[in-house]
């Protein structure tokens, strides 16, 4: 089936320290996890993906791994900031087709 | 375009009335895809087009769902007989190629049925 376990539903950080979101997916036929970042009141925005043939991207403060064995991937952002709260989303594609599978969401508070 | 764009940002409507969303996906982008995202929600998928046939539309909810893409270019999401519980933010997103390419959302179309 078609599923995508994203843990923890809210999350409250002290500026400066790390935030991790953890996802789970069920397909084992999926290659491809974007992460996006949501603001009140706009669409969502790609911040960093990962193909499956790559254990872990990094891109300044951002870094996404992946366990394709154990279905796992997470996003970690280092030195947080206040401009990083928002709800974050990962997804999966489904089936090596077009659409994406999300999850529930993270609250991410960044405290000053 | 610069991005993808929906028309219109807010819609109102009476239940049992007919609604047309539209969108317009980033210039040259051959996939687009619909999404319905709830309060509280991730997005979930409701119909996928390759150039101007639906590869896949296994995420509408009923036949009161229908979604084109007449030229392969921009897309209208119809939907009949409005329900309350219709309502929520429909998003739309295209990417360049569809199969594991970076898809890119517009910012939705809130649509409230009273």
């Amino acid at each position: 089936g078609e599923n995508v376990e994203q843990h923890p539903s809210t999350l409250s950080v002290q500026e400066g320290d790390s935030a991790v979101i953890k996802c789970t997916y069920s397909d084992s036929a999926s290659n491809y996890f974007p992460w996006y970042k949501q603001e009140l009141g706009k669409g969502p925005q790609l911040i960093i993906d990962i193909r499956s043939n790559v254990g872990e991207k990094k891109d300044q403060r951002i870094a996404v791994t992946l366990n394709k064995t154990a279905k796992h991937f997470s996003l970690h952002i280092t030195e947080t900031q206040p401009e990083d709260s928002a709800v974050y989303f990962c997804a999966g594609d489904y089936n090596q087709g077009g659409k994406l599978i999300f999850g529930q969401g993270t609250e991410l508070s960044v405290k000053p | 375009g610069a991005g993808v764009s929906q028309t219109p940002s807010n819609k109102v409507t009476e239940k049992g009335k007919y609604v047309e969303l539209r969108c317009d996906p980033i210039s040259g982008h051959t996939a687009l895809y619909w999404y319905r995202q709830s309060l509280g929600q991730g997005p979930e998928f409701l119909i996928y087009f390759q150039g101007t046939g639906a590869a896949d539309d296994s995420g509408l909810p009923n036949d009161r769902f229908f979604a084109v893409r007449p030229e392969g270019s921009v897309s209208t999401l119809k939907i009949q007989r409005t329900e309350r519980g219709d309502s929520a933010v429909y998003l739309c997103a295209s990417s360049l190629t569809g199969r594991n390419t970076e898809a890119f959302f517009g910012q939705g179309t809130r649509l409230t049925v009273v």
